[in-house]
């Protein structure tokens, strides 16, 4: 069964504190996007990225950074994680515009519910 | 930017009676879809339908668009308890290269009662 795989649940981290959020898929999927997701915005686009090495900026990038050394993993990092970063971070992949058909569907790890006290 | 708006916020039906959810966007799309996502989890992918067709069933669900008034619904027939989650409709923009990006709208949350 493809999916994809989110680090972690649940995190709760402290003000200041760098915080990396992993998510690997097994689809060899080109495309992988990180969003959150708060009550009442829907899913904001973070970043998301089209190759290895290769990243754009979301809708919402600022306080965060991404990783993407090898095609399976995209890794979201908080270099100095704020209470207002407190949210559920969601992973997503799908296969490159190319494609005639299953372009553009994401799959979607199961999400990362952080905390930031 | 939020691109999709959806309408109602929240719907709370009885087991067997239909729902629907509707749609708006503002730009211009290659095909919009619509997810699930059960509580506390991540989207699960429902059903596309490109900007080139008007309608599309799916077991039960039935999915129209109407890109003159930029606008989408979803059907579902006959719900079940276990139909309850919050309902996402999501827009791949036209033009360019979109590196599959989709645009959320805020969804609708909805509760089937037994």
């Amino acid at each position: 069964d493809v999916k994809v795989t989110q680090s972690s649940r649940y995190l709760v981290k402290r003000t200041g504190e760098k915080v990396f959020l992993e998510c690997v898929q097994d689809m060899d999927h080109e495309n992988m996007f990180w969003y959150r997701q708060d009550p009442g915005l829907g899913l904001r686009l973070i970043y998301f990225s089209y190759d290895v090495k290769m990243k754009e900026k979301g809708d919402i990038p600022e306080g965060y950074s991404v990783s993407r050394e090898k095609k399976e993993r995209f890794s979201l990092i908080l270099e100095s994680a704020s209470t207002n970063q407190t949210s559920m971070y969601l992973c997503a992949s799908s296969l490159p515009d190319s494609f005639p058909s299953g372009a553009n569907v994401l799959t979607f790890g199961a999400g990362s519910r952080l905390t930031v006290l | 930017s939020q691109q999709g708006e959806e309408d109602p916020q929240a719907l709370s039906i009885q087991e067997g009676e239909n729902a629907t959810m509707n749609c708006s966007y503002k730009t211009s799309i290659n095909n919009l879809q619509w997810y699930r996502q059960n509580s506390g989890r991540g989207l699960v992918h429902l059903i596309l339908i490109r900007s080139n067709e008007r309608e599309k069933h799916s077991g039960r669900l039935r999915v129209t668009l109407d890109t003159s008034k930029k606008s989408s619904s979803l059907l579902i027939t006959a719900s079940r308890a276990a139909d309850t989650a919050s309902y996402f409709c999501a827009t791949a923009n036209a033009g360019g290269t979109s590196y599959g990006k989709l645009t959320f709208g805020q969804g609708t949350i909805l509760t089937v009662h037994p």
